[in-house]
């Protein structure tokens, strides 16, 4: 069984520019969520991908938008760096109707912002 | 909106001993799940235990069992004869099907 991946290990960008993270879903796994963990922070809830759409948003502006693809990979995107946005941001997945609360994490991606 | 308070930043064990930590948390649904995940330096966030709330019986899971009280919306860990490997940041979580809510963590030391 393959378990949750996410590309880059780490990421360095300035101020105003913009980034995309990707996650691959555990196989046998159609729900992908994006978490944003801040240095010193417990996990806060982005978003979810279900069917290629968004499921579900947590308190984040636009400029975060997600991408689910065929495959139930997907693409954390960021626009508009800004400093804040530094953190680890992690990737969950789980299979929706079956045990869709249970979510298993990626290694994370650490996104700095200069 | 859901809430998830974990009250000790910090903790530390002997290794052999037991150790509890805490959370609380605060809902208005009555169908979720709770959940206990540990994040050692690596920062990969491990899954340790996880209790459906129509459950009464608690969770087990080899040498972590939770004290799972709905009624006060608690829901501890304890972890018997501690080992080194156990040393992490602990994060309690509430669950439904779109999102976890989690608390700020509790760091754990297992001493030597």
């Amino acid at each position: 069984e393959t378990g949750v991946t996410q590309s880059p290990t780490h990421l360095i960008k300035t101020r105003g520019q913009q980034v995309t993270l990707r996650c691959s879903s555990q196989s046998g796994h159609n729900t992908v969520s994006w978490y944003q963990q801040a240095l010193g922070q417990g996990p806060q809830f982005i978003f979810q991908y279900y069917r290629e759409e968004e499921n579900g948003r947590g308190n984040f502006p636009p400029r975060f938008s997600g991408l689910q693809f065929p495959n139930y990979s997907s693409e954390l995107n960021v626009n508009a760096l800004e400093l804040d946005d530094s953190a680890l941001y992690l990737c969950a997945s789980s299979l929706w109707g079956l045990s869709t609360d249970t979510q298993y994490f990626g290694p994370g991606t650490r996104l700095t912002v200069l | 909106a859901q809430t998830v308070t974990q009250s000790q930043p910090e903790m530390s064990v002997q290794e052999a001993e037991t150790v509890t930590l805490s959370c609380t948390y605060d809902t208005s649904e009555s169908d979720y799940y709770l959940f206990w995940y540990k994040q050692p330096p690596s920062r990969q966030m491990i899954l340790v235990i996880r209790q459906e709330a129509y459950k009464q019986q608690n969770a087990t899971e080899n040498r972590f069992s939770v004290n799972f009280q709905k009624a006060a919306k608690s829901f501890s860990l304890k972890i018997s004869d501690s080992q080194l490997g156990d040393a992490a940041m602990y994060f309690c979580a509430w669950g439904s099907a779109r999102q976890l809510t989690f608390g700020s963590g509790t760091q754990l030391t297992v001493l030597p």
